[in-house]
């Protein structure tokens, strides 16, 4: 079975530009989340995904975004880049349904954003 | 919302010994402490995790012990060896996943 794939791996941008993220769960998970994983900060939570639906967001600015498709991919955008931005955006999917408890957390390799 | 701290930030131990990471968490509703590991470059991958309803849990070298009067957790790994060295993060999940900040393990040979 396909683990979980995030497209790009590595992009670079710059302050003000904008960017689209993208990730393929493993088939059959239809829950998503995103996280901001940054040195010294761990992995933030970003938002979580369940059937097309926003179920969860982190105490992150309007300027992060998500959506989830009816295949279960995912993208989220980060508008007007700033320079604090840069991190590694991690993608998992899990068999969690919203409402039954947790489940294990599959990430994918994650998507290296560098805003110049 | 939760407030999960993880110490040490950094351990270094020699080969054979035993390291332990620790985990304090805020919200007693949380009911579920999973333990990542991430070696440089890959993906975090989950190693071991615990729900509230237990106290302890072993799986070959590695253990997680909960204790939820005090609202901690913590992994422990005996008998390290090299392929050990990691960053390991620990999660609480309430509503949605808390991470700690990562405790990078160095076992030296």
């Amino acid at each position: 079975k396909a683990g979980v794939t995030q497209t790009p791996r590595y992009l670079i941008k710059t302050r003000g530009q904008q960017v689209t993220l993208s990730c393929s769960p493993i088939s059959g998970h239809r829950s998503v989340s995103w996280y901001q994983q940054t040195p010294g900060q761990g992995l933030q939570f970003l938002f979580e995904y369940f059937s097309e639906t926003q179920r969860n967001k982190g105490n992150f600015p309007g300027r992060f975004s998500g959506r989830q498709f009816s295949n279960s991919r995912s993208e989220m955008n980060v508008s007007t880049l700033e320079l604090g931005d840069s991190a590694l955006y991690l993608c998992a999917s899990s068999l969690k349904v919203p409402g039954q408890g947790d489940g294990e957390l599959f990430f994918g390799e994650g998507s290296r954003l560098t805003v110049l | 919302g939760e407030n999960v701290e993880q110490h040490p930030s950094t351990l270094s131990v020699q080969e054979g010994d035993s390291a332990v990471i620790k985990c304090t968490y805020s919200d007693s509703a949380s009911n579920y402490f999973p333990w990542y590991k991430q070696e440089l470059g890959k993906r975090p991958q989950l190693i071991i995790d615990i729900r509230s309803n237990v106290g302890e849990k072993k799986d070959q070298r590695i253990a997680v012990t909960l204790n939820k009067t005090a609202k901690h957790f913590s992994l422990h790994i005996t008998e390290t060896q090299p392929e050990d060295s990691a960053v390991y993060f620990c999660a609480v999940f309430g509503n949605q996943f808390y991470f700690g900040t990562g405790t990078s393990l160095t076992v030296i040979p």
